[in-house]
């Protein structure tokens, strides 16, 4: 079936270090790609996402290129905030499967100043 | 983008009460709304697949008659936990599909059961 794998957190940057956060995926079919995150407190928001293969999905800084050939959707950002201290959940969607969402068991994000 | 409110964010009720949660899509029709389950320092597991009009359809494991669900509406959703005990407590999140072109879904706040 369907999965999705992160590496495991927590992982903690300083102010302006780049930031990189593992998401590798398993599907039979053509999945849409997500990245998901959870402020303390908050509900999940979408951070960005990918349709196919070669799409680059890019918000606030943050970056991740859907690999077909590696199964891959790392999270990239150049120069992480303090405000960017959350959960990041890699996830996908599978038109086969209805569109429910997988989901990886989430990376936790702090940055100190 | 598209809004989804859930009720309540937190609810807290004794051994072996009911609890309602309800997911709202306030400014679409969301023919198909998801159930999502959260454990501390977890990742989320779907509970759930709730259809306008016909039965959920629920993923391995997880209990038909404890955990009720009815998507009565085209902008509503709604989750029962059933005879709620301790290990039912948990961070509840719904999500809503416009459709599948995007294959995005919109979140609730999420509802925090605590049973005591």
């Amino acid at each position: 079936g369907n999965s999705v794998t992160q590496m495991e957190g927590p992982v903690t940057l300083s102010e302006e270090a780049f930031l990189t956060i593992n998401c590798t995926y398993t599907a039979t079919g053509y999945p849409s790609l997500f990245w998901y995150v959870q402020y303390p407190g908050e509900g999940l928001q979408l951070l960005l996402k990918a349709t196919k293969a070669d799409d680059k999905g890019s918000n606030k800084g943050f970056e991740a290129t859907y690999r077909k050939e590696t199964t891959s959707f790392h999270l990239e950002k150049g120069s992480v905030q303090v405000s960017d201290s959350a959960v990041y959940f890699c996830a996908l969607s599978d038109r086969n499967q209805g569109g429910k969402l997988i989901f990886g068991q989430g990376t936790e994000l702090s940055v100190k100043p | 983008g598209a809004v989804v409110s859930q009720h309540p964010s937190r609810v807290i009720c004794k051994s072996g009460t009911s609890v309602k949660i309800e997911c709202r899509s306030l400014d679409f029709q969301a023919t198909t709304m998801f159930w999502y389950r959260q454990f501390p320092k977890k990742s989320l597991m779907l509970m759930a697949t709730s259809n306008e009009g016909s039965k959920a359809t629920y993923e391995q494991g997880v209990e038909k008659d404890k955990f009720l669900i009815n998507h009565a509406s085209l902008t509503l959703s709604t989750l029962t936990v059933t005879s709620a005990h301790p290990e039912d407590s948990s961070f509840y999140i719904c999500s809503a599909t416009q459709g599948w072109d995007t294959g995005e879904l919109f979140f609730g706040e999420g509802s925090r059961l605590t049973v005591l």
